[in-house]
């Protein structure tokens, strides 16, 4: 399964609501598909799993939404430290796959 | 907490094997299911494969004719063995933990890079 993440670059200001996608090939079930957050020099950090389940201590300005094909990770007002990379992952067996990631940066 | 550190040299030259452990503290390393994963610069995030202490492997079909991984569950260690490496190869590889309810990983090491240059 190929995930396709949109857009590839993502402009905005501290304060506004950022909308990320995560497309796959073919239809997969909700529980697998998961997002990370990955800042300059880190590794990835766990925030959305089952599309739509905040990791433990996430803030409630992210949330995730979607299903069969289409899913969405929404930042409602954008925090200076929400500027990253993001990145969608699918497992259902083999292989485990990322999406090409979406950059939010600062316009 | 279960906490993830990588090592192992940086460099290694092209045709060699890359060979890097995972050490896990914090938790039992028969509790869960141990991956690879790395990113080359300014890329994104490539699946290695996983590792269990039972023996059980599964690698993604892009590396799973040159990746050996293993458990070593005295040093609560686990290990990846890249054969025949090239410039490509060149990444920041990450050991992860897997979440199975969460189908997700939780845990992550801060990342090692290796260079592939003779």
């Amino acid at each position: 399964i190929v995930l396709t993440q949109s857009p590839d670059t993502l402009s905005l200001s501290p304060g506004e609501r950022a909308t990320l996608s995560c497309r796959a090939s073919q239809t997969v079930s909700s529980r697998n598909l998961i997002w990370y957050q990955q800042k300059r020099g880190q590794a990835p950090r766990l925030l959305i799993y089952g599309a739509s389940n905040r990791a433990t201590g996430l803030p409630d300005r992210f949330s995730g939404s979607g299903s069969g094909t289409d899913f969405t990770l929404t930042i409602s007002r954008l925090e200076p430290e929400d500027f990253a990379v993001y990145y969608c992952q699918h497992y259902d067996g083999s292989p485990l796959t990322f999406g090409g990631g979406t950059k939010v940066e600062i316009k | 907490q279960v906490q993830l550190q990588e090592s192992g040299p940086g460099l290694v030259k092209p045709s060699e094997t890359l060979s890097l452990i995972c050490t896990v503290s914090g938790d039992s390393i028969t509790s869960y299911y141990w991956n690879w994963i790395r990113q080359p610069p300014g890329k994104g995030l490539e699946w290695i494969g996983y590792t269990h202490h039972s023996g059980s492997t599964l690698y993604n079909p892009s590396l799973k004719s040159r990746v050996t991984t293993s458990v070593d569950t005295s040093k609560n260690q686990f290990s990846l063995n890249l054969r025949s490496v090239t410039a490509a190869d060149t990444a920041v590889y990450y050991c992860a933990k897997w979440a199975e309810p969460l189908w997700a990983f939780d845990i992550w090491g801060q990342g090692t890079i290796v260079t592939v240059s003779s």
